[in-house]
């Protein structure tokens, strides 16, 4: 089956524990990206990949990091990790560019203390 | 910079009804597209319908339809015949340049 997955679905962590959440897509597709969702706020773009070794910045990356060392991963990094982090985080994936449709994981719900 | 904006935080509709969630956009590019995802209590993400900036006619998948009007920079996203499995929140986006903007959502809720 076509899908994109995330891991861990649920976290609750402390402020400034290192954490990675997991996104793997086996579409083979070029285009990968990581939204968060805030109440009233809908999703929000933090980073994207174009493809392999290919990342850049969207709307609110302060305070991740990501990798895309092969087509199929794209990790979300929290280094180290504050309550206004505290929101539900979809990865998504389409085959070419953010023109395509996305296709989501089934999102990674992350509370800090 | 892409813009959108969803003026409507909640909805009601009858069931067999037919509803129309609003959608303004901005943006300075010649090229892009808008989209239209539903979200529900579970808490998945499904696209529903696509309109590219240069497509002519409206796009339409089964009972949604998308009324593109370009000039006005709305995408509206029609729902006919709303059945109670429509009750979820609807996110208006676009994207152009490897990025997406996502409104805040609708949510709908759809009356027995």
């Amino acid at each position: 089956e076509a899908q994109v997955t995330q891991n861990p679905r649920y976290l609750i962590t402390v402020t400034g524990k290192k954490l990675t959440v997991t996104c793997s897509q086996n579409m083979n597709h070029e285009y990968m990206s990581w939204y968060r969702q805030d109440p009233g706020l809908g999703l929000r773009q933090i980073y994207y990949s174009m493809n392999v070794e290919v990342t850049d910045k969207g709307d609110v990356p302060e305070g991740y990091k990501v990798s895309r060392k092969e087509k199929r991963n794209f990790p979300l990094i929290l280094e180290s990790p504050s309550p206004n982090q505290t929101s539900l985080y979809f990865c998504a994936s389409s085959p070419r560019d953010s023109l395509d449709v996305l296709t989501f994981g089934a999102g990674s719900r992350l509370t800090v203390l | 910079a892409q813009k959108i904006t969803q003026t409507q935080p909640g909805m009601f509709v009858q069931e067999k009804e037919a509803v129309t969630l609003d959608c303004t956009y901005d943006t300075s590019d010649q090229s892009y597209g808008l989209f239209w995802y539903k979200q529900p209590s579970s808490g998945e993400m499904i696209f529903l319908i696509y309109q590219g900036s240069y497509d002519e006619q409206n796009a339409t998948e089964g009972r949604y339809s998308l009324n593109f009007q370009k000039a006005r920079k709305s995408a509206n996203l029609v729902i006919s015949a709303s059945q109670l499995g429509d009750s979820a929140m609807y996110f208006c986006a676009i994207a152009g340049g490897f990025k997406t903007i996502f409104g805040a959502g609708t949510r709908l809720f759809v009356k027995a």
